[in-house]
């Protein structure tokens, strides 16, 4: 059974803080993508890594950093937390990045920026 | 943006069948067709995809239309189980890797 976690499953920040949003996989997949979901709206993709030390922009990447430091592991940095950064946060993989392959989402964290 | 467009909710009945529309006027010829289901407090999950051709499995029927342009996911004999907001997705392709678009999906409502 695929399976990502996300930890932490909820956060409260304030404004100007650092954040630190994790996501752990073991499907042994290249692919890793975090999305931020706001309330009554679709998925929007921000970063994502097709291997391990290396990360690319998706379509709203400011205010956001990611890291791979590991095929497993893919993390996404607030530097600076802002209130219109408050929304949930997923992490998905897929073994690949062409072709059909399904992404596997996490159960999502629930960041409050105050 | 979303390049699909579907109705904001919809609602059943449990042993009923049920047709969620889907319209993607602008799709491109190389673009899959994905259906994700979302309850609350849970992460999107994948429901079914396709190209060209009807597809058919455990959860799901997808009909596509000759052109492409609008599919119909079909669920048939629903329970309260499928309750969930229904995202239909196209999955562009973009700088080597491919992407999925989401819209705003339809609440599908099952009531007993």
């Amino acid at each position: 059974e695929a399976a990502v976690t996300q930890s932490p499953r909820s956060k409260v920040a304030v404004t100007g803080g650092k954040v630190t949003l994790s996501c752990h996989q073991t499907n042994n997949h290249d692919y890793m993508y975090w999305y931020r979901q706001d309330t009554g709206h679709g998925l929007r993709l921000i970063h994502y890594s097709y291997v391990a030390d290396s990360t690319e922009k998706g379509d709203i990447p400011d205010g956001y950093k990611a890291s791979r430091p590991s095929q497993e592991n893919f993390s996404l940095i607030l530097e600076l937390a802002s209130l219109s950064q408050t929304a949930v946060y997923f992490c998905a993989s897929s073994a690949s990045g062409t072709g059909w392959a399904e992404q596997f989402f996490g159960p999502g964290t629930r960041l409050t920026v105050l | 943006d979303a390049k699909t467009t579907q109705p904001d909710s919809m609602e059943s009945t449990e042993g009923e069948t049920v047709h969620l529309p889907c319209s993607h006027a602008t799709i491109s010829g190389n673009e899959y067709i994905y259906w994700y289901r979302q309850v609350p407090l849970q992460g999107p999950e994948y429901v079914t995809h396709g190209l060209q051709q009807n597809t058919t499995n455990s959860m799901a029927f997808l009909a596509i239309a000759s052109d492409r342009k609008s599919s119909t996911l079909i669920l048939t004999h629903v329970s309260l189980r499928d309750a969930a907001v229904y995202h239909c997705i196209l999955r562009v392709n973009q700088g080597g890797s491919a992407k999925l678009i989401f819209g705003e999906g339809t609440k599908l409502t099952v009531s007993s």
